[in-house]
């Protein structure tokens, strides 16, 4: 268990309305990241930190932003939200500890646009 | 650019029997390589890793998995399926440098007969 947790686990929202998601951690790691999973697709990156303020872009970035203004808080915010970002979220962290610097993943949040 | 390639999107096995999961990767760098497991409405947990030294890596849960750089594989193989092993299985590919952004497999369903 790395200590992180994602809130909400499920919301349901309308188009064209502004959704932000929350990923906790408890301990410290530098690296963070934000991926959805849709079906036939795996996981997807969408943005990733390697510190406070600094953030870069995943593969499909296109309609999120995020924010990282303390350590254990990651955000990813859904400026309009579309039914095509219907999908589950998944935060990440990368445990730098661990030699292989392999990453560990929240329990996710189902994300439901309609 | 990297990528990463499951042959199957569901295996079916019975239970005792062996199971094989199928993962071809492709990448410019030499590659850490995952496979991750997902139970039903759950985050990934980690099953195993390669990053460098021996290609024969010993997993969580009785699998492993053989690094063949040649042949740009890494499948998952466990000799005998038990009942508690049906999930969805993902392999994932990142690089050894920079920021380790992991690429996934589209995943492979496994279902155990009894």
């Amino acid at each position: 268990d790395a200590g992180i947790t994602q809130s909400p686990r499920h919301k349901v929202t309308e188009t064209g309305t502004p959704v932000t998601l929350r990923c906790h951690q408890t301990e410290n790691h530098r690296y963070m990241y934000w991926y959805r999973q849709d079906p036939g697709h795996g996981l997807r990156l969408i943005h990733y930190s390697y510190g406070v303020k600094d953030t870069d872009k995943g593969e499909v970035s296109d309609g999120y932003s995020v924010s990282r203004s303390k350590t254990e808080d990651f955000l990813l915010t859904l400026e309009s939200a579309t039914s095509s970002q219907t999908s589950v979220y998944f935060c990440a962290i990368r445990d730098l500890t661990s030699g292989s610097n392999e990453q560990y993943f929240g329990p996710g949040t189902r994300l439901t646009v309609t | 650019a990297q990528s990463v390639t499951q042959l199957g999107s569901h295996v079916s096995v019975s239970e005792g029997a062996l199971v094989l999961l199928r993962c071809n990767y492709s990448s410019s760098v030499p590659p850490y390589l995952f496979w991750y497991v997902q139970y039903p409405n759950q985050g990934l947990q980690l099953l195993l890793k390669y990053t460098t030294g021996a290609t024969l890596v010993k997993g969580i849960n009785g699998f492993e998995a053989e690094f063949k750089k040649s042949e740009t594989s890494f499948h998952l193989t466990k000799p005998s399926a038990h009942m508690s092993d049906a999930a969805e299985y993902f392999c994932a590919v990142t690089s050894i440098q920079g920021a380790q952004k992991l690429v996934f497999g589209q995943g492979t369903r496994l279902t155990i007969n009894p």
